[in-house]
């Protein structure tokens, strides 16, 4: 199986300040066809299931703020929000849905400072 | 508007079974990858199974055996039949909707397996 790897753990950003997670990959993520990876980005709020922000690396999903964005190639991968807003705490996750089992990363939570 | 609707959780004893639904409106449900995915309280998420256009299964080892995936396409409904459950099994489950991406997801529906 293809183990996700998220840091931090848990992140405190200042309002309007830059937050940036990371997701590691164990192995390639790469789809032939796109020629795409494979790696999504959810947030979490309590009691809430996972909203999808980012599919493909870096597409954002309709209706996300284009705060939200995604980079990286290979087995390293970005979520940065360019400037937090009071609504973006939340845990936020990493999948790769490159082949079965899909895996996620453990989630990282993020606070305001 | 695509909605994936799942029902059929609640509380199981030990060693019982329960068949979860979903649901899935504003598309044409049987071209698409359909998945499980679980999350069991205050923790990460897990896929379970996953069932092709074609009715071919997949499953992650801790379930082999013991849940079954299928789909009735006539009805745009996805199912879980979970049997021989265990207390580990707790958690809200997720039907995923998958277009070359996991799209959409349900509200998910809470299975607790308790004595």
């Amino acid at each position: 199986d293809i183990v996700m790897t998220q840091s931090p753990d848990s992140l405190a950003v200042s309002l309007g300040e830059r937050a940036t997670i990371n997701c590691k990959s164990s192995q390639s993520v790469l789809h032939s066809s796109p020629t795409k990876d494979s790696l999504a980005w959810y947030q979490q709020k309590p009691g809430q299931p996972p909203k999808l922000l980012i599919y493909w690396t870096s597409t954002r999903e309709s209706g996300v703020p284009d705060r939200f964005s995604g980079s990286g190639s290979g087995t390293d991968f970005t979520l940065t929000i360019s400037s937090l807003q009071a609504e973006d705490v939340a845990v936020y996750y990493c999948q790769q849905y490159y082949t079965p089992p899909w895996t996620f990363g453990q989630g990282t939570k993020l606070e305001i400072k | 508007e695509v909605q994936l609707v799942e029902s059929g959780g609640g509380l199981v004893q030990p060693g019982g079974s329960l068949r979860l639904s979903c649901v899935a409106s504003g598309l044409t449900f049987s071209s698409y990858w359909m998945h499980w995915v679980r999350q069991a309280p205050g923790k990460g998420m897990v896929w379970v199974s996953r069932i092709d256009p074609d009715g071919s299964t997949t499953y992650a080892d801790f379930v082999k055996g013991r849940f079954t995936i299928s789909r009735d396409n006539a009805k745009n409904t996805l199912f879980l039949q979970m049997n021989s459950l265990r207390a580990e099994d707790t958690a809200v489950y997720y039907c995923v909707l998958s277009s070359g991406f996991p799209a959409y997801w349900g509200q998910g529906t809470l299975v607790t397996v308790s004595s």
